[in-house]
């Protein structure tokens, strides 16, 4: 199997606060990982992809300084949201890249943020 | 970025089979056509892929298209937790080795007891 792990399920911070959301392919190397972000009733988002020991690459209309993300091994990648604002606020899901033919990716369980 | 349409929307009933169709008639010759599921409030789960050929696993059946334009995921006995949104996604091959997903707005599948 592919098991993707995402910690924490849930966070709820106030306004201005900084949060880090983790990660992990617990089974299986992941040179690339990818982040995305969902809100009520739509489909998921690309914001970034990330490569291990390189920088991210981030979709348009994404601020690299405001989701700061690391991918420091071959099996972690962090999303720091920094001052978090209500509008911020949404399920954030990660996946990772399983070498081979397809690709295939296998995701997180997510992540709901809520900004009070 | 080669796209997909899919129904909105399609009803099923338990321990009956299930058909999602999946257009893609930009396809290119070497995207892979994936397949995912998502419940409510979890990340999406990978079901299944295929490129040219007709694919089977333990959760579902891949009918591609002979000209590769559309294709069709088959559930062979829906069960209630087979009610998700069915995604079916081209590999953007244009990002290179980078495979991005770009997810539409999917199938949602309601199946009834």
């Amino acid at each position: 199997g592919a098991v993707v792990s995402q910690h924490p399920s849930r966070v709820i911070c106030k306004s201005g606060t900084s949060v880090k959301i983790e990660c992990r392919s617990l089974d299986f190397q992941a040179t690339t990982m990818f982040w995305y972000r969902q809100f009520p009733k739509q489909s998921l988002m690309l914001m970034a992809t990330s490569n291990e020991g390189s920088k991210a690459t981030y979709e348009q209309g994404v601020e690299k300084d405001k989701f700061l993300i690391n991918h420091a091994s071959l099996t972690l990648s962090t999303l720091t949201v920094t001052s978090a604002h209500p509008e911020d606020s949404s399920f954030y899901i990660c996946s990772a890249r399983k070498a081979g033919a397809a690709d295939t990716q296998y995701f997180g369980p997510g992540t709901r943020l809520t900004v009070l | 970025d080669a796209k997909t349409t899919q129904p909105n929307s399609m009803e099923s009933n338990e321990e009956e089979p299930v058909h999602l169709p999946c257009n893609h008639s930009t396809i290119s010759g070497t995207d892979y056509i994936h397949w995912y599921r998502q419940l409510p409030s979890q990340g999406p789960e990978y079901v299944i892929h295929g490129l040219t050929s007709n694919v089977n696993n333990r959760m579902a059946s891949l009918a591609i298209a002979e000209d590769r334009k559309s294709s069709t995921l088959i559930l062979h006995r829906a069960t209630l937790r087979d009610a998700a949104v069915y995604y079916c996604i081209l590999r953007d091959v244009k990002r290179g080795s980078q495979g991005n997903l770009i997810f539409g707005k999917g199938t949602k599948l309601s199946v009834k007891p």
